[in-house]
């Protein structure tokens, strides 16, 4: 089973701030196969990107995926007050699915 | 518009069982995959159980094999959680979700709102 570690565990930024989170497999996954979700408190999760780099339906410009193998990386290029909340990243390669612990981003 | 709108849970004791339902509309259900997925109170997300649009492969996470089932019924655009031998470590919100193709390696590009398992005497 592929294990994800995401870092840090909460990122206290202000709006309109950039926001890097990192994503961290156990083994290399396959194809890219890597999504990452944003929860928001009482809410469902909600995909904001797939294959690594490619927008969900919806999602703003704002949000960008990037990274291969091993090392996967969410950016938020400004953050609204909208976007505080907690990201999970996601693999989905040879039908199996594993999830990171999340990452809070919280109002500094 | 995609709803996924699941039911079934409740309070239950150790051991017994529980059977969760997920209601679906607004999209071919059959042409896609689904699953189910939980996140214990305060914690992160796991996956719990997957199925393809024919049910034709089916996966589950260690912790549940053996012990949940799930299915699906086409007809009535409605997938399913059978959970026996319930444990305390069971306790979650179980949301619905729905893959973004019918079988292989996707994301879940829907969720429902959940329905809340617990499991207490």
């Amino acid at each position: 089973e592929i294990v994800l570690t995401q870092s840090p565990g909460t990122l206290s930024l202000s709006p309109g701030e950039r926001a890097t989170l990192s994503c961290r497999a156990s083994q290399s996954v396959s194809s890219s196969y890597l999504a990452w979700y944003q929860q928001k408190p009482g809410q469902a999760p909600r995909l904001l990107i797939y294959g690594a780099s490619s927008r969900a339906t919806g999602i703003p410009d704002r949000f960008s995926g990037s990274g291969s193998g091993t090392d996967f990386t969410l950016t938020i290029s400004r953050l609204e007050p909208e976007d505080f909340a907690v990201y999970y990243c996601q693999q989905y390669g040879s039908s199996s699915w594993t999830f990171g612990q999340g990452t809070k981003v919280e109002i500094k | 518009e995609v709803q996924l709108v699941e039911s079934g849970g409740g309070l239950v004791q150790p051991g017994r069982s529980l059977r969760l339902s997920c209601a679906a509309s607004g999209f071919t259900f059959d042409d896609y995959a689904m699953h189910w997925v939980r996140q214990a109170p305060g914690k992160g997300l796991e996956w719990v159980s997957g199925i393809s649009w024919n049910s034709g492969s089916i996966g589950y996470a260690d912790s549940v094999k053996g012990r949940f089932t799930i299915s699906r019924d086409n007809a009535k655009n409605s997938l399913y959680l059978q959970m026996n031998s319930l444990r305390a470590e069971d306790m979650a919100l179980y949301y619905c979700a729905k893959g973004q193709m019918d079988y292989g390696d996707y994301a879940f590009d829907y969720w429902g709102q959940g329905t809340l398992v617990t499991v207490s005497s």
